[in-house]
């Protein structure tokens, strides 16, 4: 099956709003990454956690990992309008030097 | 430019013709990867090049399906005698060293509609 697997939500929330997303996957990683997509766009990298970390913040961005549980979030805080996208995350769980992409979470920020 | 550039970036075909699909990856770039995406889904893998190794080709659906990678730069996607699930978007990606370890650098990608 498919590693790298989010919570299949679409998410709709007022700018200003905090949205958080999950991710989980089933065998043991090196790295975790998130990445966005706007509509009709290439997906754009946004953030790399290690399976020896257990948090990192990257401006608004905030990612957390926990390995015994085989999941991470991504916590966007204040939301904007330009944050509506599609996140995606992706493990080196497919092995072969290939990332694994889950399905994605869809976002939409309200003005 | 200094980005992944893909093109076309559109393509209408009838079902059964050939099509190529290329990839300009960003220079000295070692890694290359084609990656597709169905309406509404995530990306499943393709096939990845790294440096002069032979290439992994094991996602390529069908032997429909094949890619090459001139000179460690560009790359051709070719799919032959296209069939109607093959519409999707063809994602290219490239990175320093290889793609798991860093960030992968995407293009915008090739929307192929099969008639």
């Amino acid at each position: 099956s498919q590693q790298g697997e989010e919570d299949p939500q679409a998410l709709s929330i007022q700018e200003g709003e905090n949205a958080t997303m999950n991710c989980s996957y089933k065998t043991s990683i090196n790295n975790l990454q998130w990445y966005r997509q706007n509509s009709g766009r290439g997906l754009v990298h946004l953030i790399l956690i290690r399976s020896n970390e257990r948090e990192k913040h990257s401006g608004r961005l905030r990612v957390t990992l926990d390995t015994s549980k085989k999941s991470s979030s991504l916590l966007i805080t204040a939301s904007r309008a330009a944050d509506t996208a599609s996140y995606f995350c992706a493990t080196d769980a497919g092995g072969n030097n290939r990332l694994a992409f889950g399905k994605g979470n869809q976002v939409v920020v309200i003005p | 430019g200094a980005g992944v550039s893909q093109s076309p970036s559109n393509k209408v075909t009838e079902k059964g013709k050939d099509v190529e699909l290329r990839c300009d990856p960003i220079s000295g770039h070692t890694a290359l990867y084609w990656y597709r995406q169905s309406l509404g889904q995530g990306l499943e893998f393709l096939i990845y090049f790294q440096g002069n190794s032979a290439p992994d080709k094991s996602g390529l659906p069908s032997d429909r399906f094949s890619a090459e990678r001139t000179g460690g730069s560009v790359s051709t996607l070719t799919i032959q005698r296209t069939q109607q699930e093959d519409s999707a978007v063809y994602l290219c990606a490239s990175s320093l060293g290889s793609g798991v370890t860093g960030e992968l650098f995407f293009g915008e990608g090739s929307r192929l509609t099969v008639l």
